[in-house]
């Protein structure tokens, strides 16, 4: 299997534009999570789905963030506008089982830079 | 709110030497895991130990889990420059997502 994939691996961009950042999981795996990591506030959970469902998305920072999972192999992460203080490494991640008990399986991350 | 954290933040040893790092968490938990993450990489998960449990051996890795403590603690024998990494503990209470401290960061010298 190829694990968790995630693009891009790098983003660079402007103030005020739109990015989208992509999740493929594990085959198999029927929860998916999103994580943005900082030096400042570490490894925080933006949002989780379980079975294409969004479960809890306490995380997502404002408004200006919005996650999809159309399918089971697929989710997006959109942030628009894009601020400077979104600048973080994002990660996707998946594990199986219906509960939260379970071990998780990383993506690579997307370092995204809002200049 | 945060719920494991780790110590100590940082820690150097030279190789062969043991690693022993610290998590300690505030309310009671489902179980307890481990991942490492090399820098500029993913976590990877490294154990998973559940509350009625107190220990638990993965090759190099022992963990152990003091529920009435509120802690747990990683264990790396005989470390090799490869386990330079940053090391978290996440944890799990019934019907929420996991919650990672922010890592002790290790560095294993030859």
């Amino acid at each position: 299997d190829a694990g968790v994939i995630q693009s891009p691996r790098h983003e660079v961009t402007e103030m005020g534009q739109e990015v989208t950042l992509r999740c493929k999981p594990i085959s198999g795996h029927n929860s998916l999570f999103w994580y943005r990591q900082t030096m400042m506030r570490g490894l925080e959970l933006l949002i989780y789905f379980n079975n294409n469902v969004p479960i809890d998305d306490s995380g997502m920072p404002e408004d200006r963030f919005s996650a999809k999972m159309p399918n089971a192999s697929f989710s997006t992460l959109k942030i628009q506008p894009s601020e400077p203080r979104d600048s973080a490494v994002y990660f996707c991640a998946s594990s199986f089982g219906a509960g939260l008990s379970y071990e998780q399986y990383f993506g690579p991350g997307t370092r995204l830079t809002v200049t | 709110s945060q719920q494991g954290e780790e110590d100590p933040q940082a820690l150097s040893i030279q190789e062969g030497e043991n690693a022993t790092m610290n998590c300690s968490y505030k309310t009671s938990i489902n179980n307890l895991q481990w991942y490492r993450q090399n820098s500029g990489r993913g976590l990877v998960h490294l154990i998973l130990i559940r509350s009625n449990e107190r220990e638990k051996h993965s090759g190099r890795l022992r963990v152990t889990l003091d529920t009435s403590k509120k802690s747990s603690s990683l264990l790396i024998t005989a470390s090799r420059a490869a386990d330079t990494a940053s090391y978290f503990c996440a944890t799990n209470q019934a019907g929420t997502a996991l919650i990672f401290g922010k890592g002790t960061t290790l560095s294993v010298s030859s």
